[in-house]
């Protein structure tokens, strides 16, 4: 069976910091992958998602970037957090595109202070 | 421009009760729909769906509906159970292309016994 996994599970950085966050999915093969933040009010925000490697579409201007070095690795990174950029990080799959379910990893906190 | 809608974000209901959360979208282009339900500290977990050329699908006490003309879905719960209290994110798709899921702020349902 397909699993998804994202570590670390909590972070605490300081203003100006970097970041990364890494996602792995297991059991399949070429997923689309996506980074989602959910920050108070807003929702579940699409940030980045892949179709292949080394493809990534960014959804919304930020200081973050993604990576995806392997099929199944997906990497949020920051040269230097903000503030603003605290929040919870969900990184997704699917398989199939759209009409297919998007599974999501268990999430990331971020707390920037 | 928000295009899937969570106009409520919070409704508190009795145990026992019926549950209904609310969805609009405004792209027609939008052809399958879905529900997540999510903990705090937690991924979202898929719920149900609905495809386009239905109006109706049912999952045990789970049942979404959908109006097309009105571009609107609500999902219904009944009997609410104080386990379903959670926050549930609408999600819309495109039966096209690769763009991602778009999903609606959510909204926190408790249940109260």
């Amino acid at each position: 069976s397909q699993t998804i996994h994202q570590w670390p599970a909590t972070l605490v950085q300081p203003v100006g910091s970097p970041l990364s966050l890494e996602c792995t999915v297991e059991g399949t093969s070429n997923p689309n992958l996506y980074w989602y933040r959910q920050a108070a009010g807003r929702g579940l925000q699409l940030l980045f998602y892949s179709v292949g490697i080394g493809q990534i579409s960014s959804e919304v201007p930020q200081n973050l970037s993604a990576s995806r070095p392997q099929d199944r690795q997906f990497i949020l990174s920051s040269k230097k957090l903000l503030l603003s950029d605290s929040g919870f990080y969900l990184c997704a799959w699917r398989v199939g595109g759209p009409g297919n379910t998007i599974y999501f990893g268990e999430g990331s906190w971020l707390t920037v202070v | 421009d928000q295009q899937v809608k969570q106009n409520s974000p919070s409704l508190s209901v009795q145990e026992g009760r019926i549950s209904i959360l609310n969805c609009d979208y405004t792209n027609s282009m939008f052809d399958y729909f879905l529900w997540y339900k999510k903990y705090p500290a937690e991924g979202p977990t898929f719920l149900i769906s609905i495809s386009s050329i239905k109006d109706k699908n049912e999952d045990g006490r789970f049942t979404v509906f959908l109006n097309k003309s009105a571009k609107h879905l609500s999902l219904h719960i009944v009997p609410s159970q104080p386990g379903d209290s959670a926050v549930y994110f609408c999600a819309a798709d495109r039966n096209s292309g690769n763009t991602p899921l778009v999903f609606g702020k959510g909204t926190r349902l408790s249940v109260i016994a």
